[in-house]
C-alpha cells in the first residue's frame, strides 16, 4: 500500500496569512493527488484533484503542486472560513489512501 | 443540486449486518464510478471501496474484503455497502461519493453524501 505522510498535523496561523501543507507518498504516484477540506460534522470538499486542478467552485487562494511523491497545497491568504482539516489522497492505485490529515486553526 | 444522501446506518452488535444505502439525484448516475469513505470517531478518512459505472468493477480495502459488498441498482439511481460480521473498528461515518475520472484515471471524489453512522457495540 502506498503510504501518505502530511505535515504539520496542525498548524495554527491569522486571517491573510500564506499556508503550506505538504504530503509525501512512499512511491511515486505521478499526479494522482486530490486534496479535500473537511469541517467539522461536516463531508469532506474537494479542493484540488491531479495535483494542481482546482474543482470548479473553489476559490482561487487554493493552489496545488508537484509530482512524484512530494506535493503542495498552499492558501494564498487564509480567510476566516478556512479553519478546518485538510487531507490529501492518491489515486493512482488500490487501495486509495488519505493522508493524516492537517488540522489549521486560528492564532 | 447534485445530491447523495446516505441511510441505513444504526447500532449493531459485533458479527452483526447493515445494508447502507446512498440515493443520487440530478446527477446521470450511470456515468460515474462510485465509492464509499469511512471515518472513524475522531479519525482521519479511510477509502473502502469502489464500483465501476455497471457494477463489473468493484475494489476493496483489505481489512473488509470478504464482509463488505458494493453494489449498485442504475434503474433506482442507488448505491450499497452491504456490510457483515460488524467488528467495533468498523465504527465510523460512512459516506457514499462521486468519483471523478476520466477513462480509467481516477481523480479524486467530488461530490459526497453527508454520512450515516455505523455504531458497532454491545
Amino acid at each position: 500500500d502506498i503510504q501518505m505522510t502530511q505535515s504539520p498535523s496542525s498548524l495554527s496561523a491569522s486571517v491573510g496569512d500564506r499556508v503550506t501543507i505538504t504530503c509525501r507518498a512512499s512511491q511515486s504516484i505521478s499526479s494522482y493527488l486530490n486534496w479535500y477540506q473537511q469541517k467539522p460534522g461536516k463531508a469532506p470538499k474537494l479542493l484540488i484533484f491531479a495535483a494542481s486542478s482546482l474543482q470548479s467552485g473553489v476559490p482561487s487562494r487554493f493552489s496545488g503542486s508537484g509530482s512524484g511523491t512530494d506535493f503542495t497545497l498552499t492558501i494564498s491568504s487564509l480567510q476566516p472560513e478556512d479553519f478546518a482539516t485538510y487531507y490529501c489522497q492518491q489515486s493512482y492505485s488500490i487501495p486509495q489512501t488519505f493522508g493524516q490529515g492537517t488540522k489549521v486553526e486560528i492564532k | 443540486e447534485v445530491q447523495l444522501v446516505e441511510s441505513g446506518g444504526g447500532l449493531v452488535q459485533p458479527g452483526g449486518s447493515l445494508r447502507l444505502s446512498c440515493a443520487a439525484s440530478r446527477f446521470t448516475f450511470t456515468s460515474y464510478w462510485m465509492s464509499w469513505v469511512r471515518q472513524a470517531p475522531g479519525k482521519g478518512l479511510e477509502w473502502v471501496a469502489n464500483i465501476n459505472q455497471d457494477g463489473s468493477e468493484k475494489y476493496y480495502m483489505d481489512s473488509v474484503k470478504g464482509r463488505f459488498t458494493i453494489s449498485r441498482d442504475n434503474a433506482k439511481n442507488s448505491l450499497y455497502l452491504q456490510i457483515n460480521s460488524l467488528r467495533g473498528e468498523d465504527t465510523a461515518v460512512y459516506y457514499c461519493a462521486r468519483a471523478r475520472t476520466s477513462g480509467r484515471d481516477y481523480f479524486g471524489m467530488d461530490v459526497w453524501g453527508q454520512g450515516t453512522t455505523v455504531t458497532v457495540s454491545s
